[in-house]
């Protein structure tokens, strides 16, 4: 069973500070991770992806890989309260489908 | 591109009626998936489809069924509603072989009373 394991928080940062979002998986052979952000009773929005180890960075958004200890994260810098959303890890690994994590809530307090 | 499109966007049900969530996308992708998200949770798969003719069952499959006749459309069917089918569900659509993202459609909030 593939899984992705995110902490279901809540995790609360100021505006202005950095969030730090976490994901592992459990499947060695996965290709692909996504991240999402859910605004509540919206549908998930994709904000960033990566395929390879290391950083990709993207505005106030970083993505970091790391393949060898199966773990993806996503930096916010300068947070917003408007970052304030539930943040979806997703992983690919050939399968056909994405697996998704839980999902971390995350409140950005002014 | 309108992306991927859902309608109705929210629907009350008598237990034990049925009916059919519509979900199409307009970016030629290959793959297509239906979810659930119950309050609260994460999302579950319910079904999903590779191609045109081509459908195979998610997670959490009873109570549905799907049919895809074309590329650009994958129609959810509730046959007999339960209360346990009230959820908010949604449709995405990816090029699975290219980049592999998924992209969702706004949902379908459903209650069955």
């Amino acid at each position: 069973q593939k899984e992705v394991e995110q902490n279901s928080g809540p995790l609360s940062v100021p505006e202005g500070a950095i969030a730090s979002l976490n994901c592992t998986y459990s499947d060695r052979g996965s290709q692909s991770f996504f991240w999402y952000r859910q605004y509540s009773g919206k549908s998930p929005e994709l904000i960033m992806f990566i395929y390879s180890n290391g950083d990709k960075e993207d505005g106030r958004f970083t993505a970091q890989l790391n393949k060898a200890s199966q773990y993806v994260s996503l930096l916010i810098r300068d947070s917003q309260p408007s970052d304030s959303a539930t943040y979806l890890c997703a992983v690919f690994g050939g399968s056909e489908k994405l697996v998704f994590g839980k999902g971390t809530k995350l409140t950005v307090n002014p | 591109n309108a992306g991927v499109t859902q309608t109705p966007k929210f629907r009350i049900l008598k237990i034990g009626q049925s009916m059919t969530l519509q979900c199409t996308q307009d970016m030629n992708h290959n793959y297509m998936y239906w979810y659930r998200q119950d309050p609260g949770m994460g999302l579950k798969l319910i079904y999903y489809s590779v191609g045109a003719g081509i459908t195979d069952k998610g997670e959490v499959p009873n109570g549905y069924n799907v049919s895809r006749s074309t590329t650009e459309d994958f129609p959810l069917r509730l046959e007999l509603a339960a209360p346990s089918q009230t959820s908010v569900y949604f449709c995405a659509s990816s090029y699975v072989g290219r980049n592999n993202e998924q992209f969702f459609g706004p949902g379908t909030r459903l209650t069955v009373l």
